[in-house]
């Protein structure tokens, strides 16, 4: 069975600053997918990014980077610049992307804060 | 991109009435829609998948006569939440997927639901 462990439940970060969410999963598929998103309190899920397992290459969208170590199941996310909209809940997910008819298997979130 | 949308965002009712929850896709056709369901400050836990024109497949300790899921199209998804009690109380999120892009989910902006 798929797992994703944060074992982070919160992070404080200054404005400005880098910040590391931390992300571990388990699974015995070849082929997968993993999933960063953000919730912020009004509730709705904000994807951010997205890693393949047979990308060789980082995932990066503007100031979210995917630090993916495959052979240690670790796919960290990585904030650059932190800014006050940044404070949120941030989620790890799984699922297999060559099934459509399967679910996000989510963490158990890590809350962000970033300070003035 | 692809929107999808939830009606109503907030319900309160009393307990022993039923709710019904909508979760539509605003411009493309989902094949699979999910319903999530999510504690404050927890993580999101799968209730159901559910596919257009057949019955939803619940994950298990969802009691399946108390969460009444319909798909009747490929826009539609509706949870209905019978003889509500207050620990049902709690954020309900939809996502879905369409068949062209399976890597992704797209979440609506979820249903807060306090039962009195």
């Amino acid at each position: 069975a798929q797992k994703i462990t944060q074992t982070q439940p919160g992070m404080f970060v200054q404005e400005k600053e880098a910040v590391t969410l931390d992300c571990t999963y388990d699974t015995s598929d070849q082929s997968y997918g993993l999933f960063w998103y953000k919730q912020p309190s009004s509730g709705e899920m904000i994807f951010l990014i997205y890693q393949g397992s047979y990308d060789e290459q980082n995932a990066t969208e503007g100031r979210y980077s995917l630090n993916f170590q495959k052979a240690r199941k670790s796919a960290n996310l990585v904030i650059s610049a932190s800014q006050l909209g940044d404070s949120a809940m941030y989620f790890c997910a799984m699922r297999d992307p060559n099934q459509a008819g399967t679910a996000l298997i989510f963490g158990k979130g890590t809350t962000l804060s970033v300070s003035s | 991109g692809a929107v999808v949308s939830q009606h109503p965002s907030r319900v309160i009712c009393k307990s022993g009435t039923s709710v019904k929850i909508e979760c539509r896709s605003l411009d493309f056709q989902a094949t699979t829609m999910f319903w999530y369901r999510q504690f404050p400050k927890k993580s999101l836990m799968l209730m159901a998948t559910s596919n257009e024109g057949s019955k939803a497949t619940y994950e298990q300790g969802v009691e399946k006569d108390k969460f009444l899921i319909n798909h009747a199209s490929l826009t539609l998804s509706t949870l209905t939440v019978t003889s509500a009690h207050p620990e049902d109380s709690s954020f309900y999120i939809c996502s879905a997927t369409t068949s062209w892009s399976t890597d992704t989910q797209y979440f609506g902006p979820g249903t807060r639901l306090t039962v009195l």
